[in-house]
């Protein structure tokens, strides 16, 4: 079954440090999502992107994040200088082109120090 | 924006006991689906469900629409089922995005 790829699975950076997490989403799919989830929380919606664009973002995904379909196959969530509150598993999602179901890679687990 | 709210937020089950969990969504709602996180934080999907009512195993789920509310339902259940559930919508106000319910976290004892 196809699914949704994510690197790194675990990463720690120092804080003020840039990191960039890699999604590859499912290879038909049109809509690609990041959210992330504080440990022990529930999980938040960051942005969505459609067509070569930010189709929508929350009141998190502020100017430190950037996202990116750089070649057609890979999505990828920077975040420029991070802070002690970026920790948190980030997880990519895609969806197929009714943007119906939509499926969740694995998680990339940051931590700041 | 829309409200998900899920309950009970705590479930303690002895393995082979039935449960029902709930969400409650605040807007009308086009998609909705349920997902398991693991102990390793992955979420798997169990249903997308925008209306009425899926089977999978031991697994179901029963979404009203016009009530604004979805069930899941698990059955027999097994100590590996223990982790928490989502449930996840997205209104019909031409947003593709997935909102998340509080979540329902389960214990299941052997």
């Amino acid at each position: 079954e196809p699914e949704v790829t994510q690197t790194p699975s675990h990463q720690v950076t120092q804080m003020g440090q840039e990191v960039i997490l890699r999604c590859v989403p499912i290879s038909n799919h049109l809509y690609f999502y990041w959210y992330r989830q504080i440990l022990g929380q529930k999980v938040e919606f960051l942005v969505s992107f459609y067509n070569n664009e930010i189709s929508e973002k929350s009141e998190i995904f502020d100017d430190q994040f950037s996202v990116e379909r750089p070649d057609g196959s890979n999505f990828t969530l920077k975040i420029r200088s991070t802070k002690l509150e970026d920790s948190a598993m980030y997880f990519c999602a895609s969806g197929g082109a009714s943007g119906n179901t939509i499926y969740f890679g694995e998680g990339s687990w940051l931590t700041v120090v | 924006g829309i409200q998900v709210e899920q309950s009970p937020p705590d479930l303690i089950l002895q393995e082979g006991a039935n449960s029902t969990l709930r969400c409650n969504f605040s807007d009308s709602v086009n998609n909705l689906q349920w997902f398991h996180q693991n102990p390793w934080g992955q979420l798997i999907n169990l249903f997308y469900i925008p209306s009425g009512t899926k089977q999978n195993g031991r697994l179901s789920a029963t979404t009203v629409a016009t009530e604004r509310y979805s069930l899941l339902y698990i059955s027999s259940s097994q100590t590996t089922d223990s982790g928490v559930y989502f449930c996840a919508s997205r209104t019909t106000s031409g947003t593709y995005k997935y909102i998340f319910g509080t979540g329902t976290r389960l214990k299941v004892l052997a």
